[in-house]
């Protein structure tokens, strides 16, 4: 089955600590992103990438890095740098197209312990 | 000024009840327009695409209006299951944009018995 997958679904860190974030996408799809939520809150962009080897900056990239060496992953790094980083994850994917729509991995819930 | 912008409510609805939700956005060269559904800690799901011409699907009803740069969605005979929040999604469509969707804060639903 084409989807795309998050993992893990729930990760802990420590102060202190960089973590990484998996998000594979097997949809063929050129563009894939990366969003965070807060409770009662809207999506917020990170980063994206619109093809291999190339990502920009979202609205919120600061304490953040990814790479794109491959079509199909796209991970997240939340550094020791980002200053508030438990939030709920996704990681998204689209073709790129004017009309189309974004795929979602199921998430990843991040709590800084 | 936010791209997206979206009434939060909530909305608490009766079964049976039609309920609508509206949407604005700001950048009039927006080319595409989504409503998604989220529910309490998964990820977003495309609920349906706005087309210029207004498009049904069952129960939901959605419209743009090009002019007034605003999307809505109408839920007629709402059920239980209606609960979610509701996502105003808008696609730029364009240059370095390109598949970028902008969210709003979406909009919570109850529907009660």
């Amino acid at each position: 089955d084409g989807g795309i997958t998050q993992s893990p679904k729930y990760l802990f860190r420590k102060e202190g600590q960089n973590v990484t974030l998996s998000c594979e996408q097997n949809l063929n799809h050129d563009a894939m992103y990366w969003y965070r939520q807060d409770p009662g809150q809207g999506l917020r962009l990170i980063y994206y990438s619109q093809i291999v080897n190339d990502f920009q900056k979202g609205d919120i990239a600061e304490g953040y890095s990814v790479s794109r060496e491959k079509k199909e992953s796209f991970p997240l790094t939340v550094t020791s740098a980002q200053k508030n980083p438990t939030a709920f994850y996704l990681c998204a994917s689209s073709i790129l197209s004017p009309n189309t729509e974004a795929f979602f991995g199921q998430g990843t819930r991040l709590t800084v312990v | 000024r936010k791209e997206v912008e979206q009434d939060p409510g909530p909305f608490n609805v009766p079964e049976g009840a039609t309920v609508a939700f509206n949407c604005t956005y700001s950048n009039s060269a927006s080319q595409s327009f989504f409503w998604y559904r989220q529910d309490c800690r998964k990820e977003p799901k495309l609920l349906m695409s706005v087309y210029s011409s207004g498009n049904e699907d069952g129960r939901f009803t959605a419209q743009l209006n090009r002019a007034s740069q605003y999307i809505s969605l109408l839920i007629r005979d709402s059920k239980l299951s209606d609960s979610a929040t509701y996502l105003c999604v808008v696609n730029l469509g364009r240059g370095s944009t390109l598949g970028r969707l902008y969210f709003g804060r979406g909009t919570q639903l109850t529907v009660w018995p």
